[in-house]
């Protein structure tokens, strides 16, 4: 079993849908959770932390549960610029040594 | 405007081949890493550094080596490159922030490697 676990997609939706892309990760002692994005053939890029009490950051919402082991990411009214791969990474470790995980992906296409 | 640099950005070389893989960071930070990337797949951590004089091993299995002799510079070599070796590359760097939960990574462009 991989310890961080995403639906790959694609995901295909229209210019202005709200799409929802959860993550599971199988190591409890996880403490830290992010966002990556990912263009094709291009390195992922920081989106946004996750904190327990969730967060938002404009058309962007993170939320995680820890009891279920789970991470969620909402982007509301999707933009055609939006399309990408969306990576979600656990980590293990302190806040010193600690190693990011990263999932398989999550590819969203955002159609016209 | 990039803060961590990886050359080359492409590499098509022979089986037996000695490589390289160069990595630069200017942001002074301590921790810089390697992953390796199939397409479509996800990123494996192949190797890790601490600080100078500081490498360990990722969590996949990997021939290749590494060096940590100055804080920006962390270069990966792959002494008898084999086509198995036919990846992307990535390089990336963070700070080592005492009790800061928030530490994201900054990753280079990466190193397309085809070794035929």
């Amino acid at each position: 079993r991989k310890e961080v676990e995403q639906d790959p997609g694609p995901f295909n939706v229209p210019e202005g849908a709200t799409v929802a892309f959860n993550c599971t990760y199988s190591n409890s002692a996880s403490q830290s959770f992010f966002w990556y994005r990912q263009d094709c053939r291009k390195e992922p890029k920081l989106l946004m932390s996750v904190y327990s009490s969730g967060n938002e950051d404009g058309r962007f919402t993170a939320q995680l549960n820890r009891a279920s082991q789970y991470i969620s990411l909402l982007i509301r009214d999707s933009k055609l610029s939006d399309s990408a791969t969306y990576l979600c990474v656990a980590v293990h470790g302190s806040s010193n040594t600690g190693k990011l995980i990263f999932g398989q992906g999550t590819t969203l296409q955002v159609k016209p | 405007e990039a803060d961590i640099y990886q050359t080359p950005r492409y590499l098509v070389i022979g089986t037996g081949k000695k490589i390289t893989l160069e990595c630069s960071q200017t942001m002074g930070h301590d921790k810089m890493y390697w992953y390796q990337q199939d397409p479509g797949m996800e990123l494996h951590l192949i190797h890790y550094s601490y600080g100078v004089n500081s490498t360990e091993k990722g969590d996949l299995s990997s021939e290749s080596t590494v060096s940590r002799i100055r804080t920006e510079h962390f270069p990966l070599t792959l002494e008898s490159a084999r086509p198995s070796h036919t990846s992307q590359y990535l390089c990336a760097s963070s700070e080592a922030r005492q009790g800061r939960a928030n530490y994201g990574y900054t990753f280079g462009s990466g190193t397309r490697l085809t070794v035929v």
